[in-house]
């Protein structure tokens, strides 16, 4: 069955940077798009972030654009959230999820999901 | 950007009632490019429905979708104890692609 599982939160002070990473199991990894998804303290959920399939194509809500980076290791099946210039509205629990659609352009729903990886951004 | 009403906030019913959850967008909807999500605390969010009535793999029949435009509707037939949680709509027809704040279905 599918599995997302990530790691990698915790706290930082803002300015500061941090690394997420996704492992992903149970399904053809390299032929899906891949997404984070973040949802701060009693709010809604929000799309960050999405990686094509193959790594070429890369899209960024406009909050994160500039200071966030998404990439994958298709050799390794793991997706990856490289976060910069962290901000106290970057506070949220951040998920993996994955895009239905088979090696094509993502549909940027998400069909699977992981349970999420918490970063609090405080000094 | 397209702006997720969903309405009620909480609903309170019983098991082996129906639920009518609404989801109103500011925009229309292209393509009823159209989700709903259940989220349970401590769990991953689990698709339900996309494309406003496409129920997703393993997904009961008691959950249906409908809707078009800037008007959409989760029902479900007749509630089991699991299916107390938390619902939220996301539209995927333009770009930034947002979620609703949720309905939260409590015994």
């Amino acid at each position: 069955q599918v599995q997302l599982v990530e790691s990698g939160g915790g706290v930082v002070p803002p300015g500061r940077s941090l690394r997420l990473s996704c492992a992903a199991s149970g399904f053809t990894f390299s032929s899906y798009g891949m997404h984070w998804v973040r949802q701060a303290p009693g709010k809604g959920l929000e799309w960050v972030a999405v990686i094509s399939y193959d790594g070429l194509n890369k899209y960024y809500a406009d909050s994160v654009k500039g200071r966030f980076t998404i990439s994958r290791d298709n050799s390794k099946n793991t997706l990856y959230l490289q976060m910069n210039s962290l901000r106290a509205e970057d506070t949220a629990l951040y998920y993996c999820a994955k895009d239905p659609t088979w090696q094509l352009l993502p549909k940027y729903y998400f069909d699977y999901w992981g349970q999420g990886t918490l970063v609090t951004v405080s000094s | 950007e397209i702006v997720l009403t969903q309405s009620p906030g909480t609903l309170s019913l019983s098991p082996g009632e129906r639920a009518t959850l609404s989801c109103r967008a500011s925009q229309s909807v292209r393509s009823s490019y159209l989700a709903w999500y259940q989220q349970k605390p401590g769990q991953a969010p689990r698709l339900l429905i996309y494309g406003a009535s496409s129920r997703a793999t393993g997904i009961p029949d008691r959950f249906s979708g409908s809707g078009s435009g800037t008007d959409f509707t989760l029902t479900i037939s007749r509630l089991e104890p699991e299916d107390f949680a938390v619902y939220c709509c996301q539209q995927y027809g333009s770009s930034p692609y947002t979620f609703g704040q949720g309905t939260k279905l409590e015994i």
